[in-house]
């Protein structure tokens, strides 16, 4: 069965640092990837998605995520992060034969101004 | 912008009643789902409604809940006799396709007292 592993639950940093949200999923079939962002009190928005082609995607709000098949890694990343960008980011599979979303158990990003 | 709306934003019931959750897709998509997420944990699958029957379904999913599409556009996610661990939000979701972009709708906070 597929899986999506979160290992950073909470991630702080400072104002226009940099940011990297880890993401490692299992699969023995190809997968489609997705990154979801929960803003507070809000429902869940689509970051960016891998479907196939290039492997880096950009995404909304200065994102990019790099789909790498050999560490069967998604990692998300911004180079510079702004205090609207706290919220909560879901990592996501799907698998190319079926149609329901499976969720990691999401990294809480939290801006230090 | 086309959006998945969802009623009401928060419920309120007594254990052991019955709550329906309301749900309406973006009007061209064909397939539904229902997730949940419990306060502070990951984004649960709950099931998924492809050509007016359930396509697949999660343990989550036992025979207390139902879902049913019962005009052209609403989709609702029945719970026939509530526990207080149903106390969650539960987000509806649609897409134009297997494996495409899910756009979820902003949720509706269960609470069961």
């Amino acid at each position: 069965a597929q899986s999506v592993t979160q290992l950073d639950s909470q991630v702080p940093v400072f104002e226009e640092a940099p940011v990297e949200l880890r993401c490692n999923y299992s699969s023995s079939v190809s997968v489609y990837l997705f990154w979801y962002v929960q803003y507070p009190n809000q429902g869940l928005q689509l970051l960016l998605k891998y479907l196939s082609g290039s492997t880096l995607v950009k995404g909304i709000n200065g994102f990019e995520a790099e789909f790498n098949k050999s560490q069967t890694s998604f990692h998300l990343r911004k180079p510079s992060v702004h205090i609207s960008d706290t919220a909560e980011y879901f990592c996501a599979v799907t698998l190319n034969r079926d149609d329901k979303i499976i969720f990691g158990k999401g990294t809480r990003l939290h801006i230090l101004p | 912008e086309p959006e998945v709306t969802q009623t009401p934003s928060h419920q309120v019931t007594q254990m052991g009643q019955e709550v329906i959750l309301r749900c309406v897709p973006i009007s061209n998509h064909l397939y539904f789902y229902w997730y949940r997420q419990i306060l502070g944990q990951k984004v649960e699958f709950l099931v998924s409604f492809y050509n007016n029957e359930i396509s697949e379904k999660s343990e989550i999913f036992d025979d207390q809940f139902s879902v049913e599409r019962p005009d052209g556009s609403n989709f609702t996610l029945k719970i026939r006799s509530t526990k207080l661990e149903d106390s969650a939000m539960y987000f509806c979701a649609s897409s134009a396709g297997a494996n495409t972009e899910a756009f979820f709708g902003q949720g509706t906070r269960l609470t069961v007292v």
